[in-house]
């Protein structure tokens, strides 16, 4: 099983900010590398796939890189609806796994 | 619109069995995978396994294989996750979540359930 790791575990940012949030894989998992966000009793919603993908209605303020086994999530100017939990996913082999999380609160 | 609608809230005893469900509409329901995630009280998200509907192909993740059964009746667009003797332990959220489409299992998760929160209890 391929073992996601993230970092850090919190973030304090302040409104406006960049963030950039770590994710790590404990082996190759190419692109197949996705972002969630969740709120706090909301569902989690895909913001990136293949590692820089944006998906459907995402703004352009978050964007993805990285291959192989370094990923990155940057949020270039943080809102005040940025706020949330962010998870990376591998899904280049199964079974599928997430890190464990970076909380990106307010400073 | 693509929706994925979960079963309301449960509250069982320990050695009970659940069904819970995961209604898909807005989309062909049998060329989308459809997963399910855990995530227990405060921590983050597991991925528990994966259906196929158009020929009921599964997948479990190793943690979760023979602790819960993945299912899906394709006539009403649903897929369940059931369990046939509840612990305390299963106390979570559970979400369903629709994968990728065609032949592989594995891919990013587009669309998901609000969340079925069940909870085990004496």
């Amino acid at each position: 099983e391929i073992v996601m790791t993230q970092s850090p575990a919190t973030l304090s940012v302040s409104p406006g900010e960049r963030a950039t949030l770590s994710c790590r894989a404990s082996q190759s998992v190419s692109s197949n590398l996705a972002w969630y966000q969740q709120k706090p009793g909301q569902a989690p919603r895909l913001l990136i796939y293949g590692a820089s993908t944006r998906a459907t209605g995402i703004p352009a303020r978050f964007s993805g890189s990285g291959s192989g086994t370094e990923f990155t999530l940057t949020i270039s100017s943080l809102q005040s609806e940025d706020f949330a939990v962010y998870y990376c996913q591998q899904y280049n082999n199964w079974p599928l796994t997430f890190g464990p999380g970076t909380k990106v609160d307010i400073k | 619109e693509v929706q994925l609608v979960q079963s309301g809230a449960e509250v069982k005893k320990p050695g009970e069995s659940l069904k819970i469900s995961c209604k898909g509409s807005g989309y062909s329901f049998t060329s989308y995978w459809i997963g399910w995630v855990r995530q227990m009280p405060g921590k983050g998200l597991e991925w528990m396994g994966i259906i196929y509907p158009g020929d009921s192909d599964t997948r479990y993740s190793p943690s979760f294989q023979g602790q819960v059964t993945i299912s899906a009746d394709k006539s009403i667009s649903t897929a369940y996750l059931q369990w046939s003797s509840l612990k305390a332990s299963d106390t979570a959220m559970y979400y369903c979540a629709r994968g990728p489409v065609g032949i592989a299992a594995a891919g990013p998760s587009d669309y998901w359930g609000q969340g079925t929160l069940v909870t085990v209890s004496s």
